[in-house]
């Protein structure tokens, strides 16, 4: 078993959606959670960041986090077509950046 | 967008030449990375650096080597290309923000070894 799984997409959704996307992990010991985007034929970006369980907003996009369940969630509200690209979960237990473990990714289209 | 440069961002290349790709960072990190990443797959870092003379592997198995000898320059060095490494390489560097930690990613480096 991985040690995160994420939905496997691709995922393909209409402008103005709401998209949902989804990191399972196995290491209880993580604590620090993270979403980058990544789109065709760039490097990742972080989108959001949060520590421990709970919800973090930032316009359109709200980080969950399930520490009980092991998941953690991304929200996009009104999606839109530059939505579409790779996203990425991320967690470690510290912050030592060598520590971090990502998900394969889900990539998501929002069509117009 | 993050002051992070990887050079070349496509490169075919013969069995068993020697590459370097480039790497180099303006924003002082200490901390920098190589990721490599398959397509559909998750990145899986293979060396990383604390700072300058400082460099370590990462999990992945890895034929490469790297070296730090300015804090903004962290090239990685494949001495014979086999087709097995053909991927897309990964250039990060990373810093404390009070609040937590962000990784800053490079364009990529596509390399297919023939």
């Amino acid at each position: 078993q991985k040690e995160v799984e994420q939905d496997p997409g691709p995922l393909s959704v209409p402008e103005g959606a709401i998209v949902s996307l989804n990191c399972t992990y196995s290491n209880s010991a993580f604590q620090y959670f993270m979403w980058y985007r990544q789109y065709s034929r760039k490097g990742p970006e972080l989108l959001m960041y949060t520590y421990s369980s709970g919800n973090k907003e930032d316009g359109r996009f709200t980080a969950q986090v399930d520490k009980s369940s092991k998941y953690i969630s991304l929200f996009i509200r009104d999606s839109q077509p530059s939505d579409s690209a790779t996203y990425l979960c991320a967690m470690t237990e510290t912050l030592w950046w060598q520590n971090f473990v990502f998900g394969p990714g889900t990539r998501l289209s929002v069509l117009p | 967008e993050a002051d992070i440069y990887q050079t070349p961002r496509y490169l075919v290349i013969g069995t068993g030449k020697k590459i370097t790709l480039e790497c180099s960072q303006t924003m002082g990190h200490d901390k920098m990375y190589w990721y490599q990443q398959d397509p559909g797959m998750e990145l899986h870092l293979i060396h990383y650096s604390y700072g300058v003379n400082s460099t370590e592997k990462g999990d992945l198995s890895s034929e490469s080597t790297v070296s730090r000898i300015r804090t903004e320059h962290f090239p990685l060095t494949l001495e014979s290309a086999r087709p097995s490494h053909t991927s897309q390489y990964l250039c990060a560097s990373s810093e404390w923000r009070g609040s937590g930690t962000e990784a800053f990613f490079g364009q990529g480096t596509r390399l297919t070894v023939v």
